[in-house]
């Protein structure tokens, strides 16, 4: 089955600065790549996704880039806030493997402000 | 996206007991999930609900320890049977369609003792 390694495990940033957070998926059929924000206490909120056909999605401060060749994508937060404090979740959606979503260990974002 | 709700939030519960987790969702999907978060880690699907049939159960999770029921296309039940403390997560159910986004619902946090 598929494998989504996800690095680092802790980052923190102070605010204003950019967060980078990356991940790798073992499975080349994969073809969908969310990422989940969650908080303390909260469920996961999707908070932006990318498909096998595009490189690279923006929205706003956030950004997904996608190398398919090499099998990684990369979660990108631009002028970082305190809010944006919380665990970052990346996934893998294996084309071959009914509907579901394998997920990456996390990443504990902290925003110093 | 949709909105959805679990019931209840939290619990704690002793051991040998069962507790039913229910899921609303406020329109019709196709697929919904339940998946188990333990303390500080990532999530992990525990089955697919199939709407008028058997759930679908991942390797490692049986029928008997986590009945699943979904008689609609807007609610699903997951049942923890006979607890123990190692059963003590964040159990979350999400909703969406076929190879496209999920959705997560705000989790119910149970303790074993």
């Amino acid at each position: 089955g598929e494998n989504v390694e996800q690095h680092p495990s802790t980052l923190s940033v102070q605010e204003g600065d950019s967060a980078v957070i990356k991940c790798t998926y073992s499975d080349s059929a994969s073809n969908y790549f969310p990422w989940y924000k969650q908080e303390l206490g909260k469920g996961p909120q999707l908070i932006i996704d990318i498909r096998s056909n595009v490189g690279e999605k923006k929205d706003q401060r956030i950004a997904v880039t996608l190398n398919k060749t090499a099998k990684h994508f990369s979660l990108h937060i631009t002028e970082t806030q305190p809010e944006d404090s919380a665990v970052y979740f990346c996934a893998s959606l294996g084309e071959a493997g009914a509907n579901n979503l394998f997920f990456g260990t996390g990443t504990r974002l902290t925003v110093i402000p | 996206s949709a909105v959805i709700s679990q019931k209840p939030s939290r619990d704690i519960c002793q051991r040998g007991t069962s507790l039913t987790i229910q899921c609303q969702v406020d329109s019709q999907v196709t697929m919904m999930f339940w998946y188990r978060q333990q303390p500080g880690q990532s999530l992990t699907l525990i089955a697919t609900a199939n709407q008028g049939s058997e759930a679908t159960y991942e390797s490692g999770f049986v029928i008997d320890k986590f009945p699943i029921s979904r008689p609609n296309l807007t609610f699903s039940t997951l049942t923890v049977s006979n607890m123990s403390p190692e059963d003590s997560s964040i159990y979350l159910c999400s909703v969406g369609f076929w190879q496209e986004t999920q959705y997560f619902g705000p989790g119910t946090r149970l303790l074993v003792l």
